[in-house]
């Protein structure tokens, strides 16, 4: 039963426009919650994080938002540039379990020009 | 600075050969992570080290087994490949076991078992 999920697999945006990436997870206790960004034949690198007493964190272009209520979180993306195409994953940390990740499936952004 | 490097970045194997997956990080860090990336199921935790010396299983750690070798090093091994076990593998550490959980990534290695 996966905990965090990612339900849309892909989203294609204009240059310029907002990109909304979603996330739903099960385990209220998450601790901490994280975005990674892959770009093809690389690793993950880490994008932005909320802990869970918060309900938003900014850093520039990047905005996640956090829903406790509805076990909810999104990235928005604004403004969405050709180099955000890449696929997102939202992952989140238990520090009870040691603060293991544990990820959705990933969305894939195409941001065209 | 080389972060997380992995070895080989390709492989491709006959089901029941064996092979082991090298990583190694020059970041100082005390925790390390395997895991595989398949289409659609995200990245899936198979072995993880908290520190030099200790080792536990993840979410799908059956068929592979890890040595963490010293604190740079850590090695994931599959005695007797099956085609089930085709991914890319990630090698992937932290400071410690506290904090947000965030992880620095190596490039991965693509494995096909034929």
């Amino acid at each position: 039963d996966q905990q965090v999920k990612q339900n849309s697999p892909s989203l294609s945006v204009q240059e310029g426009r907002i990109s909304i990436l979603n996330c739903d997870y099960t385990n209220s206790m998450f601790d901490y919650f994280l975005w990674y960004k892959k770009y093809p034949a690389e690793g993950p690198t880490f994008l932005i994080s909320i802990s869970s007493i918060k309900d938003k964190n900014e850093d520039g272009r990047f905005t996640v938002f956090l829903n406790k209520s509805a076990k909810h979180l999104s990235l928005h993306i604004v403004p969405s540039q050709p180099g955000d195409s890449a696929v997102y994953f939202c992952a989140a940390s238990l520090k009870a379990a040691g603060n293991k990740l544990t990820f959705g499936g990933g969305t894939r952004v195409l941001v065209k020009p | 600075n080389a972060g997380v490097t992995q070895t080989p970045k390709f492989q491709v194997l006959k089901t029941g050969q064996s092979m082991t997956l090298q990583c190694a990080q020059d970041m100082n860090h005390n925790s390390m992570y395997w895991y595989r990336q398949d289409p659609g199921m995200g990245l899936r935790l198979i072995y993880y080290s908290a520190s030099e010396g200790t080792t536990d299983k993840g979410e799908v750690p059956n068929g592979y087994n890890v040595s963490r070798l010293n604190k740079r090093e850590f090695s994931l091994r599959l005695e007797s490949a099956a085609p089930s076990q085709t991914s890319v593998y990630f090698c992937a550490s932290s400071p410690q076991t506290g904090g947000t959980g965030e992880l620095f990534f190596g490039e991965g290695s693509r494995l096909t078992v034929l």
